[in-house]
């Protein structure tokens, strides 16, 4: 079965300092990828996903997460974070293969902007 | 597009009495997921219909739980003889068939008392 580890369950950051949020998943032989941001009493929201291609994806608000399969790895960053990025961060997978279609997330790693 | 949406949005029950949750997905949307949260963690599968067919469940979906889609559009989740246990936040997603986006709706948390 498919598992997701994010390495920080919290990380604090100062305002405009650049960040990393750690996200590593179990292999399979093909994955999709995703980050889901959730801002304080709102749902989640997708915030970018690697299906295939370009390894690096890229967010409309900065972000951005590597593929790296050899380490099976998708970690996400910024560099220059605002207030307004306080959230709570999701990295999730979908395993490859016909009907595995629900995510598996990580626990999740609250982000928090000081100024 | 007026996006997921769920009913209520907030639960206090008292325990041993039964809720239930309904989710209306985006429009066109023939996947629907309900995934659990709890206080601290990462949401958790629960199950998942193509249309009206409930095609997945989790484990942790005990005898307690069950989802229908009658109509293939607007789906509900039950839990009958409700425990403390029971208290997250529950999420429905939807996504079109053969997509790989899930779009959440913003949750019912359900606390038991």
């Amino acid at each position: 079965a498919q598992s997701v580890t994010q390495l920080d369950s919290q990380v604090p950051v100062f305002e405009e300092a650049p960040v990393e949020l750690r996200c590593n998943y179990s292999s399979s032989v093909s994955v999709y990828l995703f980050w889901y941001v959730q801002y304080p009493n709102q749902g989640l929201q997708l915030l970018l996903k690697y299906l295939s291609g370009s390894t690096l994806v890229e967010s409309i608000n900065g972000f951005e997460a590597e593929f790296n399969k050899s380490q099976t790895s998708f970690h996400l960053r910024k560099p220059s974070v605002h207030i307004s990025d306080t959230a709570e961060y999701f990295c999730a997978v979908i395993g490859g293969g016909q009907g595995a279609q629900k995510l598996v997330f990580g626990q999740g790693t609250r982000l928090t902007i000081n100024p | 597009d007026t996006g997921v949406s769920q009913d209520p949005r907030h639960k206090i029950t008292k325990r041993g009495q039964n809720v239930t949750f309904r989710c209306d997905p985006i429009s066109e949307h023939n996947r629907l997921y309900w995934y659990r949260q709890t206080l601290g963690q990462g949401p958790e599968f629960l199950t998942y219909f193509q249309n009206e067919a409930q095609l997945e469940k989790s484990r942790l979906l005990s005898d307690r739980f069950s989802a229908e889609r009658p109509k293939g559009s607007f789906s509900t989740l039950e839990i009958q003889r409700t425990e403390q246990g029971d208290s997250a936040m529950y999420l429905c997603a939807s996504s079109l068939d053969g997509a790989d986006t899930q779009y959440f709706g913003p949750g019912t948390r359900l606390t038991v008392l």
